[in-house]
């Protein structure tokens, strides 16, 4: 089973900040099958990447994915209020598919 | 727009059933692979089950040994969960996504308890 590891685990910044989300596997992921989702309270899941670096549609450009093997980041350039929620990188390329433990992305 | 929808969660007593369904809309649902994660109060997303286009092969997480089958009918546009031998740690949101997670459902909530 790949393990995925989020840190860190809540990220307090302000609105109009940097955020940087970080995701380490146990062992190399294809980046085919690594996404992020962003969740907020009481609703779904939402995709806001695929393939690592692939913006989902309606996602604004502030969200960047990247890196490949072992390690992937989910940046997002200045932060809105609206961005304020927990974030799950997951990967689906080997069974059984995995989430990491989720960032708490909160308002500081 | 593409769309789907959970049903057929409730309460149920230890050692009980359930069957969740998915209703899928807005897409050619035979075309794509189909997925349950769950979400325990409070907790995170754990995926549950996929299962493959045409139903041939199906997968589920080691924590369930056996308990869950994933199905589905692509006549009527539908993903099934039969669930058996429910346990209180199976108290949880059941999301159906479909193929690479990029749609998901509002959710059916599933709790166990006597």
């Amino acid at each position: 089973e790949i393990v995925l590891t989020q840190s860190p685990g809540t990220l307090s910044l302000s609105p109009g900040e940097r955020a940087t989300l970080s995701c380490r596997a146990s062992q190399s992921v294809d980046r085919n099958y690594l996404a992020w989702q962003q969740q907020k309270p009481g609703q779904a899941p939402r995709l806001l990447i695929f393939g690592a670096s692939n913006r989902a549609t309606g996602i604004p450009d502030r969200f960047s994915g990247s890196g490949s093997g072992t390690v992937f980041t989910l940046t997002i350039s200045r932060l809105e209020p609206e961005d304020f929620a927990v974030y799950y990188c997951q990967q689906f390329g080997s069974s059984p598919y995995t989430f990491g433990q989720g960032t708490k992305l909160e308002i500081k | 727009e593409m769309q789907v929808v959970e049903s057929g969660g409730g309460l149920v007593k230890p050692g009980g059933s359930l069957r969740l369904s998915c209703a899928a809309s807005g897409f050619t649902f035979s075309f794509f692979s189909m997925n349950w994660v769950r979400q325990a109060p409070g907790k995170g997303l754990e995926w549950v089950s996929s299962i493959t286009s045409s139903g041939s092969l199906m997968y589920y997480a080691d924590s369930l040994k056996g308990r869950f089958t994933i199905s589905r009918d692509n006549a009527n546009n539908s993903l099934y969960l039969q669930m058996n031998s429910l346990r209180a740690e199976d108290t949880a949101v059941y999301y159906c996504a479909k193929g690479s997670f990029d749609i998901w459902g509002q959710g059916t909530m599933v709790t166990v308890s006597s």
